[in-house]
């Protein structure tokens, strides 16, 4: 079975600041996909970042970047510089790539950026 | 990057309907779909996956009479909420997967379903 993990249900940081949004996860398939995901007020969700299991290098795209620690079972997300638009609901999820290969999200932060 | 999407984007009903949402990829092709469907302030939770071609799979506690999904084409998977009822309003959201290796997910812009 798959978990993910977010402990922060809320988040407030200041603009042209960086902040850290938490997610853990758990899994039995040796191989796996962790994403990001974006939500703004009118519900789309926006595809942010990927890192891979076996991906050697921490993702990066432009201002987010996963801070992914394997051991910990640790695949936090990095938004640097922070903008009024980063307000918004973010999600955590991931995928196995064994049988059950079904994205699992989970329960969202929501981020808001004050001037 | 790979664009789906979703119509229509908000439906109010009458309690006893049936209403369909459309899902579409519009420049690639996805063998499988997912819907999903989120309570307010809550996570996405997967309701079903849609495989072109054959049948759903749909999750626990996900009665499939009342939510039909259908996968016509390698582009087009629909969702029917039958006989709805005000319980059922919710943000259905439906996603598709790239064809790439990623597994990554291309989301719609999401349904808002009102049942009175």
């Amino acid at each position: 079975a798959q978990k993910i993990t977010q402990t922060q249900p809320g988040m407030f940081v200041q603009e042209k600041e960086a902040v850290t949004l938490d997610c853990t996860y758990d899994t039995s398939d040796p191989s796996y996909g962790l994403f990001w995901y974006k939500q703004p007020s009118s519900g789309e969700m926006i595809f942010l970042i990927y890192q891979g299991s076996y991906d050697q290098q921490n993702a990066t795209e432009g201002r987010y970047s996963l801070n992914f620690q394997k051991a910990r079972k640790s695949a936090n997300l990095v938004i640097s510089a922070s903008q009024l638009g980063d307000s918004a609901m973010y999600f955590c999820a991931m995928r196995g790539f064994g049988t059950a290969s079904k994205l699992t999200f989970g329960t969202g932060t929501r981020l808001q950026v004050t001037l | 990057g790979a664009v789906v999407s979703q119509h229509p984007s908000w439906v109010i009903c009458k309690s006893g309907t049936s209403v369909k949402i459309e899902c579409r990829s519009l420049d690639f092709q996805a063998t499988t779909m997912f819907w999903y469907r989120q309570f307010p302030k809550q996570s996405l939770m997967l309701m079903a996956t849609s495989n072109e071609g054959s049948k759903a799979t749909y999750e626990q506690g996900v009665e499939k009479d009342k939510f039909l999904i259908n996968h016509a084409s390698l582009t087009l998977s629909t969702l029917t909420v039958t006989s709805a009822h005000p319980e059922d309003s919710s943000f259905y959201i439906c996603s598709a997967r790239a064809p790439q290796n990623t597994g990554e997910l291309f989301f719609g812009e999401g349904s808002r379903l009102t049942v009175l």
